[in-house]
This record gives C-alpha cells, structure tokens and sequence, in this order.
C-alpha cells in the first residue's frame, strides 16, 4: 500500500516567518509530487508541482524534493494569516506514469498564521 | 485549469436513499476522477470515469455502491447507493488539464 505521511500539526507560525510543510512517501518509484492547499470548507487547490530532485520557487512559495530520501517539502516564505489553511501533500499513484490525476493523499498539515 | 461544476452543492440525505451527484467541465477530458473526503479525513480516490468504458474503482469501492457514468467527455455521475451514515463526506469531482484540479465538491450528510 503506497503511503503518504505529513504532520498532522497544527503547525503555528507569526506572520513574516517561513511555514515549513513535510511529507514522506513510500514508493520509491514516484515521480511525481503535488502541494495543495485546502481553506476549510472549499475544494484542494494546487499550489505547487515539483518532478525533479532540488528546489522549485513560485513567488512565496519553494517546493523540495529529494527522491533518495524519499521526502518533499513546501517553504512559505513571509507567511501571511491568509495562508492559514490545511495543505495536503499528494503523489501520483501512477509510478512513471504520465496522468496525474490518480493521487495519493497525505493527512493534511493544519497551518495557522498569527498576526 | 478546467471549470468543473458539480451539483448538488450539499445535501441531506436519509439513510437507505440513493443520490446521484453531477459534474460538468467547460472543456473535453478523457478522464475524470471521484474523490472521497470524509470529515477530518484526507482525499481518497474512488474511481476514474472514461468516456465510452466502466469505471475503473480502486480498492475498498464497488459499482455496486458507487455507480459512475460518462456518457460524453464533459459529464460525469457519481451514485452513492443506499446511504448510510458512514457515507457522509464531501464528495469532489477532478479533471486533468495539465495536472489535477477539482470540482467545488458535493458535501452529503446521511441521518
């Protein structure tokens, strides 16, 4: 069974400072890793793509992979209370594959920015 | 990223009923995705709707409770068969365009 772990949390930050999200997987043969963000009460929402061992910035946002150890972060760099949501760590159950629409999930990081 | 609608938004439902939820996508896509998120819960795929094919369900789902149609590349239904309490959980439509994105979600409650 392909498995997806991240800290419950929650993990509470002061606004300005980085949010660091962890996550391990199983399969060694993922290719693919997805960071979603989820408010309460609305759909995930995909914030970052990563496919490729090192760093991945988009705006605020850095997204990690190192495949050997088979771990993938997200920095939230200048968090702002408007980050405050749960963020959902996923991996494309299809090892190798190119669809990407058959994830597996992790439990999700509860994120708290106080002002 | 595709615009998915699905309706109902939410309901409430009596244990034993069927509801039958719709999702619309304003392009053509070869698959589409139902996902489960029960309360507290993180998502968990049930089954990939292909146009003109059965639905493919992962382990744990069957037809039999989850009944999937796609009749053309923009729609899809999801049944959720004989409700029970158990069953209470926002359902959430997904669509492939470029990488995965989802529906507003069909929150259900079963009394």
């Amino acid at each position: 069974q392909k498995e997806v772990e991240q800290n419950s949390g929650p993990l509470s930050v002061p606004e300005g400072a980085i949010a660091s999200l962890n996550c391990t997987y199983s399969d060694r043969g993922s290719q693919s890793f997805f960071w979603y963000r989820q408010y309460s009460g609305k759909s995930p929402e995909l914030i970052m793509s990563i496919y490729s061992n090192g760093d991945k910035e988009d705006g605020r946002f850095t997204a990690q992979l190192n495949k050997a150890s088979q771990y993938v972060s997200l920095l939230i760099r200048d968090s702002q209370p408007s980050d405050s949501a749960t963020y959902l760590c996923a991996v494309n159950q299809d090892a190798g594959g190119t669809s990407y629409g058959k994830l597996t999930f992790g439990q999700g990081t509860i994120l708290t920015v106080h002002p | 990223s595709a615009v998915i609608s699905q309706k109902p938004s939410r309901d409430i439902c009596q244990r034993g009923t069927s509801l039958t939820i719709q999702c619309q996508v304003d392009s053509q896509v070869t698959m589409m995705f139902w996902y489960r998120q029960q309360p507290g819960q993180s998502l968990t795929l049930i089954a990939t709707a292909n146009q003109g094919s059965e639905a493919t369900y992962e382990s744990g789902f069957v037809i039999d409770k989850f009944p999937i149609s796609r009749p053309n590349l923009t729609f899809s239904t999801l049944t959720v068969s004989n409700m029970s309490p158990e069953d209470s959980s926002i359902y959430l439509c997904s669509v492939v365009t470029g990488e995965l994105f989802f529906g507003e979600g069909s929150r259900l409650t079963v009394l």
